[in-house]
């Protein structure tokens, strides 16, 4: 199987951008949909980004996905960032039968 | 509009068995697959497994001899236990729908149990 790893954390002033990166350690990134969750403290993880590039409804195009085949990665970039986007941020994919999920990043804004 | 709440027992003693629910409403479970994660303080999201309506489990390498998925289709509930536990296996619990790996797109709130004498 294969493994995704994130950066542990990652800050940012409001206002600004962030990437937060997602590195597929075997296989093809493109082979499998990439999906990333956030998850506020307190709260269930709820989808910003699956298959990809495509947003929920309700998520704002702030939030945007995409995938590079020459770092074998997957990348989530929050634009204008807001305070409210502070939370743990995960990357996901698949293979066959096995879901396999990134460590999690740390997105503080201040 | 599709709903899930976990619910169980929020204190188990250890080496006793973890045993949680999750009811599901607004869609069935004979569609799609359905999930357990569980968050431990100060760590991340863990995938425990899930299980497809024809009996179809799949677990986390690290949890297969203590876990087991199970379902009852009559119910629209699939349920989770845990065996053996001890204070590592204190977390939130969250039940969650699976769109065959490719969305997880609903989840439950999450319910707290905490493994303690």
């Amino acid at each position: 199987n294969f493994m995704l790893t994130q950066p542990h954390s990652v800050s940012e002033s409001p206002g600004k951008t962030v990437t937060i990166s997602c590195t597929r350690s075997s296989g093809s990134i493109a082979s499998n949909y990439v999906q990333w969750y956030q998850q506020r403290p307190g709260s269930s993880p709820t989808t910003v980004i699956y298959e990809d590039n495509r947003r929920p409804s309700g998520v704002p195009d702030r939030f945007s996905g995409s995938i590079d085949s020459s770092s074998n990665s997957a990348s989530l970039t929050i634009s204008g960032l807001k305070t409210e986007d502070e939370a743990d941020y995960y990357c996901q994919s698949y293979h066959i039968n096995d879901r396999v999920f990134g460590g999690g990043t740390k997105l503080t804004v201040l | 509009q599709v709903q899930l709440q976990e619910s169980g027992p929020g204190l188990v003693k250890p080496s006793e068995t973890l045993s949680l629910t999750c009811n599901v409403s607004g869609a069935s479970i004979t569609s799609f697959y359905w999930s357990w994660f569980r968050l431990p303080p100060g760590k991340g999201l863990e995938l425990i497994g899930y299980i497809f309506y024809t009996g179809f489990t799949n677990y986390h390498p690290s949890l297969k001899s203590r876990v087991t998925i199970s379902m009852d289709t009559s119910a629209n509930q699939f349920f989770l236990n845990l065996t053996s536990v001890t204070a590592a296996d204190t977390a939130v619990y969250y039940c969650a729908r699976d769109r065959n790996g490719r969305h997880y797109d609903y989840w439950g709130r999450g319910t707290l149990v905490t493994v303690s004498s």
